[in-house]
């Protein structure tokens, strides 16, 4: 079955406590993205990756790191977590820039 | 001004109704239009895509209005299932995805 998955789908942790949010797909798609979306504010782009090893910032980078050593994996990384960056995160792929994205269930960060 | 913009809502109809949601981009460049729907915070999922011709798929119809700068989404015949928070999804064509904060809708019986 065509998936992205996310691991984990619920983190409660505290302030400065590096964590890390994985993500795989496994259609080979090219393009992988994160976000979080936040009451209000609706979906916001964390980093986006076009291919292994080129990634670029989105609209809300800070606090946040990813790697794209291989196709199918993009963690996202938060190496001092902040309880601003509590949140929901969903990560998605596609198979080219301009393609609908395909989402993963979504993983629940509460830092306090 | 928000690079894609839409109305909140909500927006309230009986089953049966037709209702129209609009949604305005500010990049001219933009190349990708598309409808998402999200049922209450799960992941974002493809409605459809938004043609330039504009493109009807049973009961939904989406069209792209360049000179302007908005895409619009129809739904006939409401269901009890299309409550939902329906996304609309801007690719600037600058590798960026954008989407705008979403518009609520509930169909009552």
């Amino acid at each position: 079955e065509a998936q992205v998955t996310q691991n984990p789908r619920y983190l409660i942790t505290v302030t400065g406590k590096k964590l890390t949010v994985t993500c795989s797909q496994n259609m080979n798609h090219e393009y992988m993205s994160w976000y979080r979306q936040d009451p209000g504010l609706g979906l916001r782009q964390i980093y986006y990756s076009m291919n292994v090893e080129v990634t670029d910032k989105g609209d809300v980078p800070e606090g946040y790191k990813v790697s794209r050593k291989e196709k199918r994996n993009f963690p996202l990384i938060l190496e001092s977590p902040s309880p601003n960056q509590t949140s929901l995160y969903f990560c998605a792929s596609s198979p080219n820039l301009d393609q609908p994205q395909h989402f993963g269930d979504g993983t629940r960060l509460s830092i306090l | 001004r928000k690079e894609v913009e839409q109305d909140p809502g909500p927006f309230n109809v009986p089953e049966g109704a037709t209702v129209a949601f609009n949604c305005t981009y500010s990049n001219s460049a933009s190349q990708s239009f598309f409808w998402y729907r999200q049922d209450c915070r799960k992941e974002p999922k493809l409605l459809m895509s938004v043609y330039s011709s504009g493109n009807e798929d049973g009961r939904f119809t989406a069209q792209l209005n360049r000179a302007s700068q908005y895409i619009s989404l129809l739904i006939r015949d409401s269901k009890l299932s299309d409550s939902a928070t329906y996304l609309c999804v801007v690719f600037t064509g600058g590798f960026k995805t954008i989407f705008g904060a979403g518009t609520r809708l509930f169909v009552k019986a």
